[in-house]
């Protein structure tokens, strides 16, 4: 059983364009990480979120999570061609183990 | 300041056999885990090591071990490969288990291919 559900799987976009990709869960996390992986290499962490209700910015990527702590989404403004790569959103619960979901493959077309 | 070293990068081997991954931590890091990453998929948490023991385990079978040596670095051994066993494995350091707080920085993982 999948734990962290993310959509879309797939997303091909064209430069300058506008993305989200969402992470759900019917379970409560204390944090919540995004990671962007490229090929042949591990997750490089983007962000963590702790709090129900918080945004946080990292120059054109928004990164929210929701009240309840069980999902997030991840928000790219006037995308380009380097975000290009699979963003993995993870929760973490009491613990330390993370719970990965099965990520979104983004292109983004010159 | 090195980060996760992983080695080897790649590894093919035959169905049957025993294979060990080497894993050494960011500097100041003394928390590894592990995890597997199928093609196409997120990882998944094998276990965990800190202060040489196995911490924590995801639902994996016995087959998969691991070990954590005094300098933190750590071995995940898998014996009698099955071609399921192929995946992308990945270490992860952190801080006294508290990834959140610190921040988890993985490998560039161990390519595994199983024939």
């Amino acid at each position: 059983t999948q734990l962290l559900e993310q959509s879309p799987q797939f997303l091909s976009i064209q430069e300058g364009e506008n993305l989200t990709v969402y992470c759900n869960s019917s379970s409560v996390f204390s944090s919540l990480q995004w990671y962007r992986q490229e090929p042949g290499e591990g997750p490089v962490l983007l962000v963590t979120v702790v709090t129900g209700g918080e945004v946080k910015k990292l120059k054109r990527l928004t990164f929210q999570f929701g009240d309840a702590r069980k999902d997030s989404s991840l928000h790219i403004t006037a995308a380009q061609p380097g975000d290009t790569g699979l963003y993995l959103c993870a929760g973490e619960k009491s613990g330390s183990r993370l719970t990965f979901g099965e990520g979104t493959q983004l292109t983004v077309n010159p | 300041d090195a980060g996760v070293t992983q080695s080897p990068t790649h590894l093919i081997k035959t169905r049957g056999q025993q294979v060990t991954l080497r894993c050494s931590p960011k500097s100041g890091h003394d928390t590894v885990s592990w995890y597997q990453q199928a093609l196409g998929q997120g990882p998944q948490f094998i276990f965990q090591y800190y202060e040489e023991e196995e911490r924590q385990r995801g639902n994996f079978p016995d087959r998969f071990s691991g070990h954590q040596f005094p300098n933190y670095s750590s071995e995940l051994n898998v014996n009698a490969l099955l071609l399921g066993d192929s995946a992308l494995y990945l270490c992860a350091s952190s801080l006294g288990g508290l990834g959140v707080r610190y921040g988890y920085t993985f490998g560039s993982g161990t390519r595994l291919t199983v024939v």
